[in-house]
């Protein structure tokens, strides 16, 4: 079945740093992606929408100059995270849809990010 | 607003029992009902989905229940196994809209034994 990489799986970082998050489609095209954050034992939370070629959508209360999103191809987006502080560690996870209504979404295995 | 409401937070079944969790939505523009299963440190894997042209979906021991005119679904697994111990998210989307995902609040499941 479809399947939906992400990478790393695991990354620390130093506060004020930035750190990349690549979500990949491995066998369809995407035309739309999706980023979420999710705290332990709570729900994903949404942060964006990213359409291949077109600016991010982001959610309200997220940062669209802290949390970078890039939808460069069909088959990948990347988040970064820039000047990371300790607060944005979190479990990030990536989702994709291919083209059309009634496809299915699938998730990443998500990335989780520490800030230290 | 939290747009799909899910219940109960925590869920524990003795093995061989039914599980069961309930969610509820509003938005009558919802038109895919998807329920995802989460183990600790891992993405959403999904388990069964359904539309709201169907009053029930069943797949091995997973069933979906669906109400269209009291805007409830819920997801029954049948012969709990302590395997089933994970999280469960039901989910709602609508199709022309968006398309993004409106997730519930999520049901700790813990079957024992």
């Amino acid at each position: 079945g479809a399947v939906v990489s992400q990478h790393p799986s695991w990354v620390i970082c130093k506060s004020g740093t930035s750190v990349k998050i690549e979500c990949r489609s491995l066998d369809f095209q995407a035309t739309t992606m999706f980023w979420y954050r999710q705290f332990p034992k709570q729900s994903l939370m949404l942060m964006a929408t990213s359409n291949e070629g077109s600016k991010a959508t982001y959610e309200q209360g997220v940062e669209k100059d802290k949390f970078l999103i890039n939808h460069a191809s069909l088959t990948l987006s990347t988040l970064t995270v820039t000047s990371a502080h300790p607060e944005d560690s979190s479990f990030y996870i990536c989702s994709a849809i291919g083209g059309g209504i009634g496809n299915t979404i699938y998730f990443g295995e998500g990335s989780w990010l520490t800030v230290v | 607003q939290q747009q799909v409401k899910q219940s109960p937070q925590s869920l524990i079944v003795q093995k061989g029992g039914i599980s069961i969790i309930n969610c509820a939505y509003e938005n009558t523009a919802f038109d895919y009902f998807p329920w995802y299963q989460q183990f600790p440190g891992k993405g959403p894997a999904l388990l069964i989905a359904i539309r709201p042209d169907v009053s029930e979906k069943k797949e091995g021991r997973f069933t979906i229940s669906f109400n269209k005119s009291a805007k409830q679904f819920s997801l029954h697994i049948m012969d709990s196994q302590p395997g089933d111990s994970a999280t469960y998210f039901c989910a709602a989307r609508d199709q022309t809209g968006a398309n993004n995902l409106f997730f519930g609040t999520g049901t700790r499941l813990t079957v024992i034994p």
